[in-house]
């Protein structure tokens, strides 16, 4: 089955700081999403991106599907970014579709 | 409008036990999936339902089961529980069938095995 790989798993940065995060899939995929797990355990989708480049706010996102990977740029963070990142890559079959999601990106934020 | 909401949000259960889990999907969604997330294995999915009937199910073993009810609430039951059924139970729902569709998700069940 596809294999979902994010880098790095862990990540301490100053507030202010920015960061990349990076996720590697080892097939051709219908969608990418990302994730951003709060701590009270709840997934809140970042973004929805097969390919190209989005924006929000301080986030961006950019998935090369040809070369099978996406990035995930926190710019200024906030210690209110602190969390787990997730990337999931979404596959279907006759059956209907699922996610498949890479292990997560610890982020922790220091003030 | 109101979100995915998963109840309870978390139990602690005796091995041997069984619990059923309970989510009511976003207004309109006809489609909710339910996912596994341990600190071993991380997020795996475990099945997805669309309009009452199952249309994929992960490799889980037949002790977990889920079903789908006419006004989109979903169940997922897991029968006797072991250790390692110990878990966060996420639940997400989507408009369903095409791809395309942004997936929500709760804020899950914590499930705790003794």
């Amino acid at each position: 089955g596809i294999q979902v790989e994010q880098s790095p798993p862990d990540l301490i940065l100053q507030e202010g700081a920015n960061s990349t995060l990076r996720c590697n899939f080892s097939d051709s995929v219908n969608n990418l999403q990302w994730f951003h797990q709060n701590p009270w355990g709840q997934l809140i989708n970042l973004f929805y991106i097969p390919s190209g480049t989005k924006q929000n706010g301080r986030l961006s996102a950019t998935t090369v599907a040809t070369e099978r990977y996406s990035l995930l740029y926190i710019s200024s963070s906030q210690t209110t970014d602190s969390g787990v990142y997730f990337c999931a890559v979404e596959v279907w079959d006759n059956q209907g579709g699922k996610l498949i999601f890479g292990q997560g990106t610890e982020l922790s934020v220091k003030p | 409008k109101a979100g995915v909401t998963q109840t309870p949000r978390y139990l602690i259960k005796t091995r041997g036990q069984q619990v059923t889990l309970s989510c009511s999907p976003i207004s309109g969604h006809r489609s909710v999936s339910w996912y596994q997330q341990t600190p071993g294995q991380g997020l795996q999915f475990l099945f997805e339902y669309f309009s009452e009937t199952q249309r994929n199910k992960g490799n889980f073993p037949g002790r977990f089961s889920g079903r789908q009810f006419s006004n989109s609430r979903s169940e997922m039951n897991v029968s006797t529980l072991e250790l390692g059924d110990s878990a966060l139970y996420l639940c997400a729902s989507s408009l369903g069938l095409s791809s395309g569709n942004t997936i929500y998700f709760g804020e899950g069940s914590w499930l705790t095995v003794v």
